[in-house]
């Protein structure tokens, strides 16, 4: 199976600032990647797709990059509302997910 | 609008079995690949599996934990996705989610709100 890591584990940032989230693939996996955001006690929800592609009714605050084994995920501007835990997962092959970062607000 | 929804969760001792039942609603299912994803109590998503379309004659994939335990299959008739699962573990406790693949399971797009299910004696 092909591993995804996360990084970092978690994250404190404050209203207004760029923040960055990475996920490594343990081999190539072109731009089969995706991004979900999962708030506490809900279901996770589809941020990103095909590394870059912004699921329709996201805010464009959200972005992705990224090919072959590293991406990254941005938030432009923290808002208040982006407190959740982030996962990336690759389908490239049977599907696997990043370990999650969590998200906090200073 | 796109719904998703699971039935069937609960308790269950090791060893037994539990059906768990998606209803769906509001697209076509016919057309959709459908997964399986859990999540551990206070752990990451753990894809479980998929069940592809008619198209792609209805063949499934599986994660290793859970290979030749588990089963899913659909009903299009229904509008329903399943998930049999049998020789049930401890460590098969989790909220088991169901989602809709799209783009031929390229990505999830739609989950359901998730289902527990615990493995306890």
């Amino acid at each position: 199976d092909i591993q995804m890591t996360q990084s970092p584990s978690s994250l404190s940032a404050s209203v207004g600032d760029r923040v960055t989230i990475t996920c490594r693939a343990s081999q190539s996996i072109t731009n089969s990647l995706n991004w979900y955001q999962q708030k506490p006690g809900k279901d996770p929800k589809l941020l990103i797709y095909a590394a870059s592609s912004l699921q329709s009714g996201v805010p464009s605050r959200f972005s992705g990059s990224g090919s072959g084994t590293d991406f990254t995920l941005t938030i432009s501007s923290l808002q208040p509302e982006d407190v959740a835990s982030y996962y990336c997962q690759q389908s490239y092959s049977i599907p696997t997910f990043g370990q999650g970062t969590r998200l906090e607000i200073k | 609008e796109v719904h998703l929804v699971e039935s069937g969760g609960g308790l269950v001792r090791p060893g037994g079995s539990l059906r768990l039942s998606c209803a769906a609603s509001g697209f076509t299912f016919s057309d959709h690949y459908m997964e399986w994803v859990r999540q551990a109590p206070r752990k990451g998503l753990e894809w479980v599996g998929r069940v592809r379309n008619k198209a792609k004659s209805y063949t499934t994939d599986y994660g290793a934990s859970v290979k030749g335990r588990f089963s899913i299959s659909r009903d299009d008739s229904k509008n329903s996705l399943y998930l049999q699962m049998n020789s049930l573990r401890t460590e098969d406790t989790a909220v088991y989610y169901c989602a809709r693949g799209a783009d031929s399971g390229s990505y999830f797009d739609y989950w359901g709100q998730g289902i527990l299910v615990t493995v306890s004696s």
